[in-house]
C-alpha cells in the first residue's frame, strides 16, 4: 500500500478563497483522522471519521471547516471562506480501528495571504 | 484531560553520541505511539508501544504503563536523526493527544 496519500502538497491562497484538501486512507483503514499543526499549538486533532461517519468534529476550530468522508477512500477538509490564521500543514492520518497504531500522510501546508 | 509532556524539549549531539528521550503521561493509555517528523515535515511511525520494549535497529523503545511513561532511546546517533520526536498517548477514546515533542539537532 501506498500509505495515506494527501493533496496538495502545497496550496497558497489568498484570504476569503475557498479551499479544499484531500485525503485517501491506507486501504481497509475504518478510522481517518484530520490534523492541523502549528508552531503556537502543536499538532490538534479537528475530526474523526469512523467507518466514513463523522463521530467527533469538536476540534474544528469554526463553521468555516467542514469535513466530508464519502466513500472508505476518499475525504475533503474544506475551508471556506479561508483566512490567514488558518496557515497551517494539515494532516490527514488513518487507523485499522480508532485505538490501533494511526499512519500519517505527508500534509499539506496551506498559506493564506 | 490527560496531560502528555516530553522532555528534554531540545536537544544537540554530536554524531555518534547516544540518547534517551522522555514521555511521562498523567493517565492510563491504551496505546502510545512514536513518531519522528523529519526536516521535511513527515510524520514517520517509529514505535507503537502501549507497554514493553520494542527494538528497531539503533532505535528502542520503553513503555511502563503502571508508571506512566515511556523512553525512546537513539544509539550511535546520525545526522539523519535530527527532526522532533513526538510521543502520542490514546486514552480510551478515539483523541489522540501528542506531546510537545523533542527538537533533536545531531551534528556531523
Amino acid at each position: 500500500d501506498a500509505g495515506v496519500i494527501q493533496s496538495p502538497r502545497h496550496e497558497v491562497t489568498e484570504m476569503g478563497q475557498e479551499v479544499t484538501l484531500r485525503c485517501k486512507p491506507i486501504s481497509g483503514h475504518n478510522s481517518l483522522f484530520w490534523y492541523r499543526q502549528t508552531m503556537m499549538r502543536g499538532l490538534e486533532l479537528l475530526i474523526y471519521f469512523n467507518n466514513n461517519v463523522p463521530i467527533d468534529d469538536s476540534g474544528m476550530p469554526e463553521d468555516r471547516f467542514s469535513a466530508k468522508m464519502p466513500n472508505a477512500s476518499f475525504s475533503t477538509l474544506k475551508i471556506q471562506p479561508s483566512e490567514p490564521r488558518d496557515s497551517a500543514v494539515y494532516f490527514c492520518a488513518s487507523s485499522l480501528t480508532w485505538d490501533t497504531e494511526a499512519f500519517f500522510g505527508q500534509g499539506t501546508r496551506l498559506t493564506v495571504v | 484531560g490527560i496531560q502528555v509532556e516530553q522532555s528534554p524539549p531540545d536537544l544537540i549531539l554530536q554524531e555518534g553520541a547516544n540518547s534517551t528521550l522522555r514521555c511521562n503521561f498523567s493517565d492510563s493509555v491504551n496505546n502510545l505511539q512514536w513518531f519522528h517528523q523529519n526536516p521535511w515535515g513527515q510524520l514517520i511511525n517509529l514505535f507503537y508501544i502501549p507497554s514493553g520494549t520494542k527494538q528497531n535497529g539503533r532505535l528502542s523503545a520503553t513503555t511502563v504503563a503502571t508508571e506512566r511513561y515511556s523512553l525512546l532511546y537513539i544509539s550511535s546517533s546520525q545526522t539523519t536523526d535530527s527532526g522532533v520526536y513526538f510521543c502520542a498517548v490514546n486514552t480510551g477514546g478515539f483523541k489522540t493527544i501528542f506531546g510537545a515533542g523533542t527538537r533533536l539537532f545531531v551534528k556531523a
